[in-house]
């Protein structure tokens, strides 16, 4: 069966500071992947895509980055982190080429910047 | 984007069937009713999906109404982990949109 590994679970960062985040998927192969944010009591912003190795899109101009060093690894990045980063940061993944197709989520990482 | 309207919350008891409801009264002909659920400090996860026809799976039901109007997402026997906040999305065929957008969903409280 396929699972979606996300790490940490949470993290503290102080402002300026630089970011990475991976998440990896197990069971498939060349998934569609994302990168979403939930902000607290509101709903779920995606941040990036990628359907293959090195294909990223962006959803929103951002302090952000994505890369997809792998078929099955997705990584969120930045350089100097802002107060507004602050959030619950989520992978999912999801197969073929149809949107239709069901997003499978992984579990967050809570980030926290100070 | 065609909207959805669920109720804010609903409550039910350990042991009995729930029908969580949504309206979408301006979906598409081509807008997939899709049906997620998040608890408490976990991601979003996907239950169940369809088009014209009930859905069945290992989770729940999905019964659509006939003009595609309403749906209603049935848990057959409610535990205390189906306690989420449920979601009820539209997703559109063929635009190469990527992302899910959720509403304010219906919060179930499962009572023991």
């Amino acid at each position: 069966s396929q699972t979606i590994h996300q790490w940490p679970a949470t993290l503290v960062q102080p402002v300026g500071s630089p970011l990475s985040l991976e998440c990896t998927v197990e069971g498939t192969s060349n998934p569609n992947l994302y990168w979403y944010r939930q902000a607290a009591g509101r709903g779920l912003q995606l941040l990036f895509y990628s359907v293959g190795i090195g294909q990223i899109s962006s959803e929103v101009p951002q302090n952000l980055s994505a890369s997809r060093p792998q078929d099955r690894q997705f990584i969120l990045s930045s350089k100097k982190l802002l107060l507004s980063d602050s959030g619950f940061y989520l992978c999912a993944w999801s197969v073929g080429h149809s949107s239709n197709q069901p997003q499978h989520f992984g579990d967050g990482t809570r980030l926290s910047i100070l | 984007d065609a909207k959805t309207t669920q109720p804010n919350s609903m409550e039910s008891n350990e042991e009995e069937p729930v029908h969580l409801p949504c309206n979408h009264s301006t979906i598409s002909g081509t807008d997939y009713i899709h049906w997620y659920r998040q608890l408490p400090s976990q991601g979003p996860e996907y239950v169940i999906h369809g088009l014209t026809s009930n859905v069945n799976n290992r989770m729940a039901s999905l019964a659509i109404a006939e003009d595609r109007k309403s749906s209603t997402l049935i848990l057959h026997r409610a535990t205390l982990r189906d306690a989420a906040v449920y979601y009820c999305i539209l997703v559109r065929e063929g635009t190469g949109r990527r992302a899910l957008t959720f509403g304010s969903g219906t919060r179930l409280q499962v009572q023991p």
